[in-house]
């Protein structure tokens, strides 16, 4: 089956620690996304790559780092210089190039740092 | 400027009842746009998605489109209580690649 997944759906976290999340998918799609949402808001872009070994900047990206070593993998690392990094992380990736395509979602990790 | 602009809602309609979501958008130069549904906890899932003036029907749904006044709208025919969900929408500016969403409209089909 050609999907998306994120491992883990659940973390747990002191503050002060990094911690990365996984987001892997099958769907031979060039662009890959990173998302963030907080209760009763929208979707906010954290990172997001159209090809391997780059990637740009959304419009919250302090406090995140990210790397695209492979067509299929996206991780990203939420760092200590996060400061309210819990939330429900959402990865999604597209065909990406020239033209618009559908933009398909993981099932998201929802971090939680005390 | 929100690139993006939904009513949050929460809207209630009867069961069998249409159910009618709007979106606004800013940008003349957006390209596509698609309809998700986001159930409590759990990630979107795309339902519609619409690149042309018009409408475009897909079971139940009908995606309505008008680039002049910059509006997309989702309609739901014959509402089900397990419609009752977030519906985010979402618009793509072919610049960057990027996709903008709203924040989402809450909707509650009462049986």
């Amino acid at each position: 089956d050609g999907g998306i997944t994120q491992s883990p759906k659940y973390l747990f976290r002191k503050e002060g620690q990094n911690v990365t999340l996984s987001c892997e998918q099958n769907l031979n799609h060039d662009a890959m996304y990173w998302y963030r949402q907080d209760p009763g808001q929208g979707l906010r872009l954290i990172y997001y790559s159209q090809i391997v070994n780059d990637f740009q900047k959304g419009d919250i990206a302090e406090g995140y780092s990210v790397s695209r070593e492979k067509k299929e993998s996206f991780p990203l690392t939420v760092t200590s210089a996060q400061k309210n990094p819990t939330a429900f992380y959402l990865c999604a990736s597209s065909i990406g190039g020239t033209a618009t395509y559908e933009q398909y979602f993981g099932p998201g990790t929802r971090l939680t740092v005390t | 400027q929100k690139e993006v602009e939904q009513n949050s809602g929460p809207l209630s309609v009867p069961e069998g009842a249409i159910a009618s979501l709007n979106c606004t958008y800013s940008d003349r130069g957006s390209q596509s746009f698609f309809w998700y549904r986001q159930y409590s906890g759990k990630s979107p899932e795309l339902i519609m998605s619409i690149y042309s003036n018009g409408d475009k029907e897909d079971g139940r749904f009908t995606a309505q489109l008008n680039k002049a006044s910059q509006y997309v709208s989702l309609l739901i025919r014959d509402s089900q209580p397990s419609d009752s969900a977030t519906y985010l929408c979402a618009v793509n500016i072919l610049t960057g690649n990027q996709f903008y969403f709203g924040t989402g409209t809450s909707l509650t089909v009462i049986p």
